[in-house]
């Protein structure tokens, strides 16, 4: 079974220009999660997306943070303007259906690691 | 609020001698518990995780935590440390009333020393 794919990597921009991540949940996953992860901390959620709809957005810094799953399946995460601080590993996550009825265990692909000059 | 502690941010263990990484939390509900692990530049793997059945929960790579209500701990162990172990480790609550959301703990860092 395929993991969850991110793209890019590694990103290395100037602040106040834009970027853009994307992820591939793990096939037949409901539920997909964004993460950022600052150097030292436990990953903090952004975003968590049911099928196409949005879950949580409440700690989405959304006047820069825009995030999309437009058919339900892989999602784009945009920053603009970057700002220093948005420096840090951005982590897709997948799940089942944790509205099923139990939580379930959320995959975690391999992150992209974000620096912002 | 539900919350999760970890009581160490580093432990330093020699090869071949036991582990043990502390976790504390906090929840309303009866809570369901995980242990995530994370090596350099790699992405998090799940080591273990409780959901209310058996209290002693076995993982991979000989890991195993208990959960013990009494206390609200959920401490992560292993007999015998190996140079591959070093790397993060999080202590996770998920909330039934969030729709499933993770808590995190700060994270330990494993230290293996030759």
């Amino acid at each position: 079974e395929a993991g969850v794919a991110q793209s890019p990597r590694y990103k290395i921009i100037e602040k106040r220009q834009s970027v853009a991540f994307w992820c591939n949940p793990i096939s037949g996953h409901a539920t997909l999660y964004w993460y950022q992860q600052i150097l030292g901390q436990g990953p903090k959620l952004l975003i968590q997306f049911q099928n196409n709809g949005v879950v949580d957005d409440s700690q989405l810094p959304k006047d820069r943070f825009s995030a999309e799953r437009l058919k339900g399946v892989d999602s784009t995460l945009k920053i603009q303007p970057a700002k220093l601080e948005d420096s840090a590993v951005y982590l897709c996550a997948s799940s089942l259906d944790p509205l099923a009825g139990s939580p379930d265990t959320q995959y975690f692909g391999p992150g992209t690691r974000l620096t912002v000059l | 609020a539900q919350s999760v502690t970890q009581l160490d941010s580093h432990v330093s263990v020699s090869e071949g001698t036991p582990v043990l990484l502390r976790c504390n939390y906090s929840s309303s509900y009866s809570p369901s518990l995980f242990w995530y692990v994370q090596h350099p530049n790699k992405g998090l793997q799940l080591l273990l995780k409780y959901t209310s059945a058996a209290t002693l929960v076995k993982g991979i790579n000989g890991f195993e935590a208990e959960f013990k209500k009494s206390e609200t701990s959920f401490h992560l162990t292993k007999p015998s440390a190996h140079m591959s172990d070093a790397a993060e480790y999080f202590c996770v609550v998920s909330l039934m009333d969030s729709n499933y959301q993770l808590i995190w703990g700060a994270g330990t860092k494993l230290i293996i020393k030759p």
